[in-house]
């Protein structure tokens, strides 16, 4: 089983819809969570860090479930900007290396 | 923020032959740096941390005399490819953490290496 695993996609969003994904992780020493967003043959940039009590930056929405093990980003009012691939993020710490999922793709069509 | 530059962003080698690439961090230091292989349409792979003043620490199934890491400052960190083969093609990137604080990982640019 993979550490991060997630819904590879891609997902066809209509532009102006939500979209909603999850990430499961398997190590549950997992102590750090991030999305970040990765653009064809681009280096990836943090989209935003996911906190305990879910947190929300503009039209985006991370939620974080421990006890069962996932990290969900949910993207309201889809632009054609945010066609991406975003990459869900799992650190035991701070610090400490990062692993990656597999990128769930989104495609955001007019 | 915090940034980091990678060079070269892509390079065309022979096959035999080694290639450098260089990761720095322009305005934080970074006592570790990560370098990361992607293989199109796949995620990042976490090759080696890569410490000041130290050895760098591999993962597994990653052969440390291939890919050779220097990381001589706080700044600058150093992989080379060595003896490099077509299936060594991919998207290398690295990442630093500002030492400083802050949160996530910046990451280079990426560089794009194929062997011909």
């Amino acid at each position: 089983r993979k550490e991060v695993e997630q819904d590879p996609g891609p997902f066809n969003v209509p532009e102006g819809a939500t979209v909603a994904f999850n990430c499961t992780y398997s190590n549950s020493a997992s102590q750090s969570f991030f999305w970040y967003r990765q653009d064809c043959r681009k280096e990836p940039k943090l989209l935003m860090s996911v906190y305990s009590s879910g947190n929300e930056d503009g039209r985006f929405t991370a939620q974080l479930n421990r006890a069962s093990q996932y990290i969900s980003l949910l993207i309201r009012d889809s632009k054609l900007s945010d066609s991406a691939t975003y990459l869900c993020v799992v650190s035991k710490a701070a610090g400490n290396k990062l692993t990656f999922g597999g990128g769930t793709r989104v495609l955001v069509k007019p | 923020g915090a940034v980091v530059s990678q060079h070269p962003s892509r390079v065309i080698c022979k096959s035999g032959t080694s290639v450098k690439i260089e990761c720095r961090s322009l305005d934080f230091q970074a006592t570790t740096m990560f370098w990361y292989r992607q293989f199109p349409k796949k995620s990042l792979m976490l090759m080696a941390t890569s410490n000041e003043g130290s050895k760098a620490t591999y993962e597994q199934g990653v052969e440390k005399d291939k890919f050779l890491i220097n990381h001589a400052s706080l700044t600058l960190s150093t992989l080379t490819v060595t003896s490099a083969h077509p299936e060594d093609s991919s998207f290398y990137i690295c990442s630093a953490r500002d030492s400083g604080g802050g949160n996530g990982y910046t990451f280079g640019s990426g560089t794009r290496l194929t062997v011909v």
